[in-house]
């Protein structure tokens, strides 16, 4: 069975500092896709990124990159020049092309900006 | 473009009643997903339906229930309510046809219940 894991339940960084957010994952099928998720106290899910496994380039979304490294199961989000609004819960999620919108979600990290 | 619209917003429940909870999603998706979300067990899958068709179901007990009418708008039922179905249900659609690969999820502000 597939499984996230976020090992960082909280973090805290000042504010244009970059952030690093940990997720590894365990999957024995060689298709999946990795996607970040995030989610202020209003209680909605935002999409991030998205990485495909077979993807060969980490992702990028503006300020929002995925440190994919295949060999270590790890997809890492990286957030350049943090900002207040950055404040939030952060999932890591994966899923499984034949399993279509199924999505398995890690436990989270609480991200918090420092000004 | 509206976003995935869930209702109510809030609502609160004693034990043994049952709720339903509506899900409208962004026009022209046609693939709607459901998730509880509690402290304790994070974001579970609840199940998710495709041209109002079950296609894929979590490990929920049967007293969980959901269907599809033909617009797409979704609604799940959860019978005989226990305390720890206290959670925030969350409603996800995706343009997405049947066979291929997950894409990007929409998700709504859920649906926060309180069981007392």
């Amino acid at each position: 069975a597939q499984k996230i894991t976020q090992t960082q339940p909280g973090m805290f960084v000042q504010e244009k500092e970059a952030v690093t957010l940990d997720c590894t994952y365990d999957t024995s099928d060689p298709s999946y896709g990795l996607f970040w998720y995030k989610q202020p106290s209003s209680g909605e899910m935002i999409f991030l990124i998205y990485q495909g496994s077979y993807d060969q380039q980490n992702a990028t979304e503006g300020r929002y990159s995925l440190n994919f490294q295949k060999a270590r199961k790890s997809a890492n989000l990286v957030i350049s020049a943090s900002q207040l609004g950055d404040s939030a819960m952060y999932f890591c999620a994966m899923s499984l092309f034949k399993g279509a919108q199924k999505l398995v979600f890690g436990q989270g990290t609480r991200l918090t900006i420092n000004p | 473009k509206a976003g995935v619209t869930q209702t109510p917003r809030y609502l609160i429940k004693t034990r043994g009643q049952q709720v339903t909870l509506s899900c409208s999603p962004i026009s022209g998706h046609r693939s709607v997903s459901w998730y509880q979300q509690t402290p304790g067990q994070g974001l579970q899958f609840l199940f998710e339906y495709f041209s109002e068709t079950q296609r894929n179901k979590g490990n929920f007990p049967g007293r969980f229930s959901g269907r599809q009418f033909s617009n797409s708008r979704s609604e799940m039922n959860v019978s005989t309510l226990e305390l720890g179905d206290s959670a925030l249900y969350l409603c996800a659609s995706s343009l997405e046809t049947l066979g291929e690969i997950a894409g990007e999820l929409f998700f709504g502000e859920g649906s926060r219940l309180t069981v007392l």
